[in-house]
């Protein structure tokens, strides 16, 4: 079974411009989220789709993150304009959304950001 | 205070040693436990959930005491390659699956 995919696995952009990643869920999972991770942390929650709608984006810096998924499967995570402190590892991770609190999460394996 | 909280390490121990992770957890309300494996410039992937009885998965136990809002992870025999990064993760809300992510415990088994 094919994991979720993520595209690109590395950018390096300077600060103020933009950039966008693309993530691919497992197919059938109807929950997808965004994870950002920072070196020496673990990953914090932008945002959590279940399908096309957004579940919970309350820690999605609204001024620069922009997120969608039109269809109901694959993804993009927006950020514009960048800055220093949005260098970081976007982590995608998909689920069934059906089993409950319980139930796994799989995460792609990553987007590598660096703002300079 | 953060949301959980774990002894960053590193934990540097011999082959064949037995090691404990312990984190603790801010919102009594939590619903689920797990904790997660990182290797080094990897994606988290899921070791194991954490019951309230108490669950043990070969040479890993995992525990948790909802009422001091404790988690702990027990290597036995640790291998070569069991080093990476343990990561406490708590599910806060029913409705939301999203995963609180503890900062992690850096494991180094050593020859």
């Amino acid at each position: 079974e094919a994991g979720v995919a993520q595209s690109p696995r590395y950018k390096i952009i300077e600060k103020r411009q933009s950039v966008a990643f693309w993530c691919n869920p497992i197919s059938g999972h109807a929950t997808l989220y965004w994870y950002q991770q920072i070196l020496g942390q673990g990953p914090k929650l932008l945002i959590q789709f279940q399908n096309n709608g957004v579940v919970d984006d309350s820690q999605l810096p609204k001024d620069r993150f922009s997120a969608e998924r039109l269809k109901g499967v694959d993804s993009t995570l927006k950020i514009q304009p960048a800055k220093l402190e949005d260098s970081a590892v976007y982590l995608c991770a998909s689920s069934l959304g059906t089993s409950g609190a319980q139930e796994t999460q799989y995460f792609g394996p990553g987007t590598r950001l660096l703002v300079l | 205070r953060k949301e959980v909280e774990q002894d960053p390490g590193p934990f540097n121990v011999p082959e064949g040693a037995t090691v404990a992770f312990n984190c603790t957890y801010s919102n009594s309300a939590s619903q689920s436990f797990f904790w997660y494996r990182q290797d080094c410039r990897k994606e988290p992937k899921l070791l194991m959930s954490v019951y309230s009885s108490g669950n043990e998965d070969g040479r890993f136990t995992a525990q948790l005491n909802r009422a001091s809002q404790y988690i702990s992870l027990l290597i036995r025999d640790s291998k070569l390659s069991d080093s990476a990064t343990y990561l406490c993760v708590v599910n806060r809300d029913t409705g939301r699956r999203a995963l609180t992510f503890g900062s992690g415990t850096r494991l180094q088994v050593q020859p």
